[in-house]
């Protein structure tokens, strides 16, 4: 079965400090992976996604994400935290077995960016 | 364009009840998903629709149905609520529905069951 781990419960970093959240998949085929970042009380937003190609993908906000295929790793990246980047932040691996839209989720990483 | 709309954001249930959630995916998009969030189970697939077919679900009791209309509108029902039914309902879309799309969640519906 398609499955992500996020290791981590909490990051904390000081503002202006490199982040890294950490993912790992486990899937059959080719890997579909996304990173989403949920506010309060609010929906998923969608940061990046790696589908094919360059390793190092870039998304919204300044994050981008690193694919490593030999340690099935998709790391969530961002070179100056900033406050408002507190959040609680989701890796999904799209289902390619069931198919269509099902993404699985891992359990969620919270980034604490202190002042 | 609009994103993906959910209403009501908040209700308020009895257990035994049903309730109805609604879903406007962002215009043109023709795939609907529903997701649970809970503090227990995390996020957790329902189901997906596509043109007004439900082509995939999750494992989930038949208390959770839903379904699509011809303008992609979705809704899902619960009936039978039980106090475990209490969650985030996220209503996400995506615009053909292929494996490489990405899909955009709506605000969420908040459901507690009392």
């Amino acid at each position: 079965a398609q499955s992500v781990a996020q290791p981590e419960d909490q990051v904390n970093v000081a503002e202006g400090n490199p982040l890294t959240v950490k993912c790992t998949y486990s899937v059959s085929g080719n890997p579909y992976l996304f990173w989403y970042v949920q506010y309060p009380n609010r929906g998923l937003q969608f940061l990046l996604k790696y589908i094919t190609g360059d390793n190092l993908v870039k998304g919204s906000y300044g994050f981008e994400a690193e694919f490593n295929k030999s340690q099935t790793s998709f790391h969530l990246k961002k070179p100056s935290a900033l406050v408002s980047d507190s959040a609680l932040y989701f890796c999904a691996v799209r289902d390619t077995i069931t198919g269509f839209q099902k993404l699985v989720f891992g359990t969620g990483t919270r980034l604490l960016v202190s002042p | 364009k609009a994103g993906v709309t959910q209403t009501p954001r908040y209700l308020i249930k009895t257990r035994g009840q049903q309730v109805t959630l609604s879903c406007s995916p962002i215009s043109g998009h023709r795939s609907v998903s529903w997701y649970q969030q809970t503090p227990g189970q995390g996020l957790q697939f329902l189901f997906e629709y596509f043109s007004e077919t439900q082509r995939n679900k999750g494992n989930f009791p038949g208390r959770f149905s839903g379904r699509q209309f011809s303008n992609s509108r979705s809704e899902m029902n619960v009936s039978t609520l039980e106090l475990g039914d209490s969650a985030l309902y996220l209503c996400a879309s995506s615009e053909g529905g292929g494996p490489q799309e990405t899909q955009y969640f709506g605000p969420g519906t908040r459901l507690l069951v009392l």
